[in-house]
């Protein structure tokens, strides 16, 4: 089944830089790929998401690539603000329909 | 974007007694919901798949008899944690989804601690 790994666990940036979170997977069949943001005791919320007939996709501060090929896909903050500290999860849908998680990346904007 | 309501927000019960989660969607029918458990600092875990009018599909590891799940309309999906214990107290997480292929909303979660 589809397996999606995302790196790296912790992210700690300063204030005003860039922040880059890394997923790949599994299946090839997969094709719709969202990413979640979760504030502490919070529910997800999704803030990107971006379907396999795309290679970018971009919206203010945030942008997902995805490289089908090499099967992996990427979520990008620029300018990062305090608000963005928050766990962000990625995910892909598999073949049934299914969201397959990665495991979390905590991201820290040092002031 | 869609609205999926949780409730109780928090709960607190003592060990053996049960407890029943409501997860509805507010705005949309939902012919699919989706049940999580997150444990501190974790990834979402999927207990189960509920589809409106059918017995749900639990992943593996999870006790169905346990974690009892109803959906029995396009709005409505149940969790019931039967005979709670310390080890069930959690962040439970309801999903559902926007038709097949649509995206899923989550619900606020319930946090459940059982003494």
């Amino acid at each position: 089944g589809e397996n999606v790994e995302q790196h790296p666990s912790t992210l700690s940036v300063q204030e005003g830089d860039s922040a880059v979170i890394k997923c790949t997977y599994s299946d090839s069949a997969s094709n719709y790929f969202p990413w979640y943001k979760q504030e502490l005791g919070k529910r997800p919320q999704l803030i990107i998401d971006i379907r396999s007939n795309v290679g970018e996709k971009k919206d203010q501060r945030i942008a997902v690539t995805l490289n089908k090929t090499a099967k992996h896909f990427s979520l990008h903050i620029t300018e990062t603000q305090p608000e963005d500290s928050a766990v962000y999860f990625c995910a892909s849908r598999d073949s049934n329909y299914q969201l397959i998680w990665g495991a979390g990346t905590k991201l820290i904007i040092k002031p | 974007g869609a609205v999926v309501s949780q409730h109780p927000s928090w709960v607190i019960c003592k060990s053996g007694t049960s407890v029943k989660i409501e997860c509805r969607s507010l705005d949309f029918q939902a012919t699919t919901m989706f049940w999580y458990r997150q444990f501190p600092k974790q990834s979402l875990m999927l207990m189960a798949t509920s589809n409106e009018g059918s017995k749900a599909t639990y992943e593996q590891g999870v006790e169905k008899d346990k974690f009892l799940i109803n959906h029995a309309s396009l709005t409505l999906s149940t969790l019931t944690v039967t005979s709670a214990h310390p080890e069930d107290s959690s962040f439970y997480i309801c999903s559902a989804r926007d038709g097949v292929a649509g995206e899923q909303y989550f619900g606020p979660g319930t946090r459940l601690t059982v003494t």
